[in-house]
């Protein structure tokens, strides 16, 4: 079944400190790929988005993240955290066809920042 | 530039009243929309979207319904609410275009009493 998948519901690292975030998915061909973030009672906001073409994308805030066909992932990374990237992180993939575009979220990345 | 409002941002209901939520996008025409829920500690699941004026699909059987009157306004509701319709409601946009991202709102917090 078309899957997208995140193996960690949560993770805690230090300010300044580097991170990456595990986003797979399940698709018999690739897809287009997106990281969003939610801060707690807010909507969720774009990242950064993969569509084809160079396999290494840069968002904003910082955040980059590379897309490996052969693993089927898109991991998100930052060099260095700030304690305001604390929030819940979603991968997600477009692996709909046709007119309305659909996506399908991994169940999110919690993000816990420690001074 | 695109803009997208919802409201109300918190909703506190009894079992078995109705429910009507909207969302407005600016600066587009013709988007796609969706409704979300969002589950305590849980991720996204989609819940309606439509490409048009009065079209509407539905991803899954539920106690809600969604229309779209206006090219930009989509409007979430329930007859009689229960409570298991407690959670964060999201509306996101999208233009027409098989690259395109989902821009949201920022929710609609939804608590059944």
């Amino acid at each position: 079944a078309q899957s997208v998948t995140q193996p960690d519901i949560h993770i805690t690292v230090s300010e300044g400190a580097s991170l990456e975030l595990r986003c797979n998915y399940s698709y018999g061909a690739t897809p287009y790929l997106f990281w969003y973030v939610q801060s707690p009672g807010q909507g969720l906001q774009l990242l950064l988005k993969y569509f084809s073409g160079d396999t290494l994308v840069q968002g904003i805030k910082g955040f980059e993240a590379e897309f490996k066909r052969s693993q089927s992932s898109f991991n998100l990374r930052k060099p260095s955290v700030h304690w305001s990237d604390a929030a819940e992180y979603f991968c997600a993939a477009d692996l709909s066809s046709g007119s309305a575009r659909q996506l399908t979220f991994g169940s999110g990345t919690q993000l816990t920042v420690l001074p | 530039s695109q803009t997208i409002h919802q409201w109300p941002a918190t909703l506190v209901q009894p079992v078995g009243s109705p429910l009507s939520l909207e969302c407005t996008v600016e600066g587009t025409s013709n988007p796609n929309l969706y409704w979300y829920r969002q589950a305590a500690g849980r991720g996204l699941q989609l819940l309606f979207y439509s490409v048009g004026i009065g079209q509407i699909s539905s991803e899954v059987p539920q106690n809600l319904s969604a229309s779209r009157p206006q090219d930009r306004q989509f409007i979430l509701s329930s007859k009689k609410l229960l409570l298991s319709d407690s959670g964060f409601y999201l509306c996101a946009w999208t233009n027409r275009g098989s690259n395109q991202p989902q821009h949201f709102g920022d929710g609609t917090r939804l608590s059944i009493l």
